[in-house]
């Protein structure tokens, strides 16, 4: 079975600064995938970035980027130069190669304040 | 387009009404799903479907009752709801159902059962 952890419920960053937000996982399998997704409070869940197990960069997109340290077994999301749109609930995911049909396991999200 | 719609995007209905939740998607993925949410919780999955054919059923009650008519098109069917299942209800669609393929979620139905 797979489990996703995110051990902080909430927290505040002031616009401009840099945030982390931590994911720990535990599976089984050698070959999964890790997800982030953002959610606002209008409800869309909004694709953030994805990192492979096999994957041996970290993986960015923009302003985001994943510190993936797989023998810890986290994938931390990183988001750089905080605006206040980034304020919302984010979700760490996974996806391990076995699971039938797609399915993603979700962490409890963190929700994330900007303050101007 | 890198969009998926739904509809209606609020729902109010009573525990003896029949009701239905509309997905839609032009992206020409084969996989669909749908999603519940409570608040303050993560995504819970109740369906996938995989090139228009039922492939997970997460042992949700018969009461939701979903159908894919088309490989763009994804409905969950309401009947007989309890107010328990008060949610946001999110579809979400994907290349296909194996592989990395991230899945896209639309906005979401929030049902309130009175």
């Amino acid at each position: 079975a797979q489990k996703i952890t995110q051990t902080q419920p909430g927290m505040f960053v002031q616009e401009k600064e840099a945030v982390t937000l931590d994911c720990t996982y535990d599976t089984s399998d050698q070959s999964y995938g890790l997800f982030w997704y953002k959610q606002p409070s209008s409800g869309e869940m909004i694709f953030l970035i994805y990192q492979g197990s096999y994957d041996e960069q970290n993986a960015t997109e923009g302003r985001y980027s994943l510190n993936f340290q797989k023998a810890r077994k986290s994938a931390n999301l990183v988001i750089s130069a905080s605006q206040l749109g980034d304020s919302a609930m984010y979700f760490c995911a996974m996806r391990a190669s076995r699971a039938a049909g797609n399915k993603l396991t979700f962490g409890g999200g963190t929700r994330v304040l900007v303050k101007p | 387009d890198t969009e998926v719609t739904q509809t209606p995007k609020h729902l109010v209905m009573g525990m003896t009404n029949k009701k239905s939740l509309k997905c839609e998607q032009h992206m020409g993925h084969r996989a669909m799903y749908w999603y519940k949410q409570k608040a303050k919780k993560p995504p819970e999955l109740m369906f996938v479907y995989s090139y228009e054919k039922l492939s997970i059923n997460e042992s949700v009650p018969s009461r939701f009752s979903p159908e894919c008519p088309n490989s763009s098109l994804l409905n969950l069917h309401l009947h007989a709801l309890q107010p328990e299942d008060s949610a946001l209800y999110l579809c979400a669609s994907s290349l296909a159902s194996t592989g990395r393929d991230e899945q896209y979620f639309g906005p979401g139905t929030r049902l309130t059962v009175t």
